[in-house]
């Protein structure tokens, strides 16, 4: 268990909806990284919050967003879903200061579009 | 872009057997890590190395920093089914790009 809470495990929806993907750090991390393995690919990072502040950004489309909270736990919002949108988004966190690679996953949670 | 490329994209393998896997890039980088992801779970790390030709073992597992800092290499000793997963490297840009991947199968 590292640490890392994702709510909901597993998440259907149909095309063109909108879903709210929640993540809650490990106790005392203040970054938290979003990122999504679609199937048989890779992990492509998508954003990166420090301490509730936009650090970094990868291959996030238009119609994703996120943001932390005050209690740092952050939500990654996914609209207009598409088919090619189901994925396994996992969440990581790092604690403050720590090089970019002291990242710890949680467990995903897995979308399907139909 | 940036691409990390790994090899062999599978592989399948008797328990008992040892595994080689590698990755490689065209650009220099002064971290190279590597991850295991079991089925259905996120990512863990299983290595860091922060120095060329840098060797490093952890357990049944040994890697190495390329000496042109454009690879790296991972080595699992006596393999058992546990093992089972994907490996990936990572290297440490603003990017937090991942490699490709190595999917590993072993069979008792």
């Amino acid at each position: 268990d590292s640490g890392v809470t994702q709510t909901p495990k597993h998440l259907i929806t149909a095309t063109g909806q909108r879903v709210t993907l929640r993540c809650s750090p490990r106790s005392g991390d203040l970054s938290v990284y979003w990122y999504q393995q679609s199937l048989d690919q890779g992990l492509q990072f998508l954003i990166q919050y420090y301490n509730g502040e936009e650090r970094a950004k990868g291959n996030i489309l238009e119609r994703f967003s996120a943001q932390q909270f005050p209690d740092l736990h952050s939500e990654l919002n996914l609209s207009s879903l598409e088919l090619g949108d189901s994925a396994l988004y996992f969440c990581a966190s790092s604690k403050q200061g720590a090089p970019h690679y002291e990242q710890y996953f949680g467990p995903g949670t897995r979308l399907t579009v139909t | 872009g940036q691409q990390l490329n790994q090899s062999p994209q599978s592989m399948f393998i008797q328990e008992g057997e040892d595994v080689s896997m590698n990755c490689t890039s065209s650009s220099i980088f002064n971290t190279w890590l590597w991850y295991k992801q079991d089925p259905g779970e996120g990512p863990v790390l299983l290595i860091a190395l922060y120095k060329a030709g840098e060797l490093t073992s952890n357990g049944r597992l040994t890697a190495q920093f390329g000496i042109t800092r454009k690879d790296s290499f991972l080595n699992i000793s006596a393999s058992i089914p546990s093992d089972v997963g994907i490996y990936f490297c990572r290297v440490n840009t603003d990017k937090l790009i991942f490699g490709t991947g190595t999917r590993l199968q072993v069979f008792p």
